[in-house]
């Protein structure tokens, strides 16, 4: 019963390699994020689609595609990979209350690109 | 641009000591949260704060959103080992996209027995 899961939760490969993350969420929330967290433990958001719509799109290379085939589902597949993609990658839901925003995170995906 | 500034950025003391922890920014925020991350997992919401001067009571740990809803803090009273981890202030800028949540860069709190 858990609320936002992803898979894998590691993940390890090569430089050059596609891969994919999934991810699905059970707290029908409308809103799904990517979000990948750096060394130093910085969260920075990727992307955010509202009912299967993309909303925000910050500066990521577009060799990160996020796909959502419906709003309780959000992937991303990752094409070309490079050293520097090594993170943990964090997927999540959020509910609007007013005009606050809660957000609810899965595990995470830890990426090493060797 | 960081949006949201916190500190201090590591924090190590012994168990039974207060602490406390600032989330701060020259913008507005319609509201913040605060989340605890420990290895391995996810942030996990402990709390939101929605109105300048609010303040807000988890047991031992207390928050405040400051009056002009630019700041927050969190306080920590008799910290326990269980209370290490990863503490992420977050928030809506105001006039912002609605759920484009901005984070912190976090404070790594470590209480030693």
């Amino acid at each position: 019963d858990t609320a936002v899961s992803q898979t894998p939760k590691y993940l390890v490969t090569q430089m050059g390699n596609d891969k994919s993350i999934k991810c699905e969420q059970n707290l029908g929330h409308d809103t799904m994020y990517w979000y990948k967290q750096d060394s130093k433990k910085f969260l920075k958001i990727m992307f955010s689609y509202n009912n299967k719509e993309l909303i925000i799109n910050e500066t990521v290379p577009n060799r990160f595609s996020p796909k959502s085939p419906d709003k309780a589902h959000l992937n991303l597949h990752i094409n070309s990979l490079e050293l520097g993609d090594s993170a943990v990658y964090f997927c999540a839901s959020s509910r609007v209350v007013g005009l606050n925003t809660e957000a609810f995170f899965g595990q995470g995906t830890r990426l090493t690109v060797v | 641009t960081q949006l949201l500034e916190q500190s201090p950025q590591f924090l190590s003391i012994q168990e039974g000591e207060n602490l406390t922890v600032y989330c701060n920014s020259s913008s507005v925020f319609s509201s913040l949260q605060w989340y605890r991350q420990e290895p391995g997992e996810g942030p996990v919401l402990l709390v939101t704060v929605v109105t300048g001067g609010e303040v807000k009571k988890l047991k031992r740990l207390t928050f405040q959103f400051g009056d002009a809803r630019k700041d927050s803090s969190l306080h920590i009273t008799a910290a326990q080992p269980g209370d290490t981890g990863l503490y992420l202030c977050a928030g809506v800028a105001r006039g912002s996209t609605l759920g484009r949540l901005y984070f912190g860069r976090g404070t790594q709190l470590t209480v030693w027995p």
